[in-house]
């Protein structure tokens, strides 16, 4: 499995953008890169993934660097329910069942 | 969207007693689902992979005969925690793919977990 390095924590101010990085120097050329986010007693969340083209969704934006080493998530405008502990995933290519291991995550802490 | 139903959302058993956990897909059908465990303030550990119609696949140091695992439907996958001890406290979540959309590129949706408490 592709290893994945993210700061453990983060803060922001409410409505300002947060840019949220992920390493994942050792992925395969086919695994996508998955983000994922987990708000406190809760199951995780969907948020966004992508192969090499930046991608956007009504939640995110995701950038992957050329040589897709490395990704980050941009939340545009952050809200107080974007307080949330932020996976970034790379998928299990060795498994055709697509099992996802979490690694420890950054938690994103937004001020009002 | 794909809904995937836990219940019960908590549980106190005692200990030596075992307790079953659904995991169920509400408006999507499911060949595989997933069982995470969570310890307080640490990330998901996956414990197995449910398939429908045949056993599950488990992860490497997890007990499969403690964790009974059945999928019997393309709907439902239970998760029964055999003769629970305290240190099986823990936040179970499952999760599952669509069907039709069963690759490792579609997102996974998942419950909203299962908090168990032995004493």
């Amino acid at each position: 499995d592709a290893k994945t390095t993210q700061p453990n924590s983060m803060e922001s101010n409410e409505e300002e953008p947060v840019h949220l990085p992920c390493n994942h120097s050792t992925i395969s050329g086919t695994d996508y890169i998955h983000w994922y986010r987990q708000l406190p007693s809760q199951g995780p969340e969907y948020v966004i993934h992508g192969l090499t083209s930046n991608v956007n969704n009504r939640m995110a934006s995701l950038a992957i660097a050329e040589d897709r080493k490395s990704s980050t998530l941009i939340l545009h405008r952050a809200t107080l329910r974007d307080a949330a502990v932020y996976y970034c995933i790379p998928t299990d290519r060795g498994s055709t069942l697509g099992r996802l291991y979490f690694g420890r995550g950054t938690q994103l802490t937004v001020w009002p | 969207g794909a809904v995937v139903s836990q219940h019960p959302s908590r549980v106190i058993c005692k200990s030596g007693t075992s307790v079953k956990i659904e995991c169920r897909s509400l408006d999507f059908q499911a060949t595989t689902m997933f069982w995470y465990r969570q310890f307080p303030k640490q990330s998901l550990m996956l414990m197995a992979t449910s398939n429908e119609g045949s056993k599950a696949t488990y992860e490497q140091g997890v007990e499969k005969d403690k964790f009974l695992i059945n999928h019997a439907s393309l709907t439902l996958s239970t998760l029964t925690v055999t003769s629970a001890h305290p240190e099986d406290s823990s936040f179970y979540i499952c999760s599952a793919r669509e069907w039709d959309r069963d690759t490792y590129n579609s997102p996974l949706h998942f419950g909203n977990g299962t908090r168990l408490t032995v004493t």
